[in-house]
């Protein structure tokens, strides 16, 4: 049971520069999201899907675009890439929207990035 | 805006000795709290989650406690052990409006645990 998958593990972009982080999951889980993880900041969410076709807005959504097509994917975008995107970002997911008692997050081992 | 302050922030113990970690937030409106363990380089991985009607949960040498009216809660560690050595996050579940499901993340509670 592969879970929460992310790719690529590191990548290094020049400022201006655009990539998609990749997410799949394959345990049918309704909930997705993205958050981005900095020193001294905790993790904060990005962007977030209740369902397939189905996506809304985080705390710190300015530069990144997502998308939900399927159940099992969704990439986060990276428009024009500049220093302060400098992170980790997590993949998670949850059986539901509302993650309940059998509901938890689970995550991906993230993705770290860095942009010069 | 939801706040969530974990203390303290790093914590050093020998092996065997039982630990608590605390875990406040701002807001008593949540649907639920959740704790989680992250190993260097790695993603989360949830430990626990507690219901806001519910009071503790249990699992194996981890206990959590919620006191939702006065936004606490603590995962005691019994016995501890080397292998707990991780970064412990507690994190909220917004249960109104706008941010209704969205998880609030406190900063962590690095622990060691030597031999």
């Amino acid at each position: 049971n592969a879970g929460v998958t992310q790719t690529p593990k590191f990548q290094v972009l020049k400022t201006g520069q655009s990539m998609t982080l990749q997410c799949a999951q394959d345990m049918n889980h309704e909930y997705m999201s993205w958050y981005r993880q900095d020193p001294g900041m905790g993790l904060r969410l990005i962007h977030y899907s209740v369902g397939a076709g189905i996506t809304d807005q985080g705390e710190v959504p300015n530069g990144y675009n997502v998308s939900r097509s399927t159940t099992e994917d969704f990439p986060l975008r990276l428009l024009s890439a500049a220093p302060s995107q400098t992170s980790v970002y997590f993949c998670a997911s949850s059986l539901i929207f509302l993650p309940g008692l059998n509901s938890p997050l689970h995550f991906g081992n993230g993705t770290r990035l860095t942009v010069t | 805006k939801q706040e969530v302050t974990q203390i303290p922030a790093a914590l050093s113990v020998p092996e065997g000795e039982n630990l608590v970690l605390n875990c406040s937030f701002t807001d008593s409106a949540i649907y639920n709290l959740q704790w989680f363990r992250q190993d260097p380089g790695k993603g989360l991985t949830s430990l626990l989650l507690i219901q806001s009607s519910q009071r503790e949960q249990t699992s194996g040498r981890l206990n959590a406690s919620l006191d939702k009216s006065s936004g606490r809660s603590t995962l005691y560690i019994a016995a501890s052990q080397p292998g707990d050595s991780a970064t412990y996050l507690c994190a909220v579940s917004a249960d109104r409006g706008s941010t209704l499901g969205r998880l609030y993340f406190g900063r962590g509670t690095q622990l060691t645990v030597w031999p």
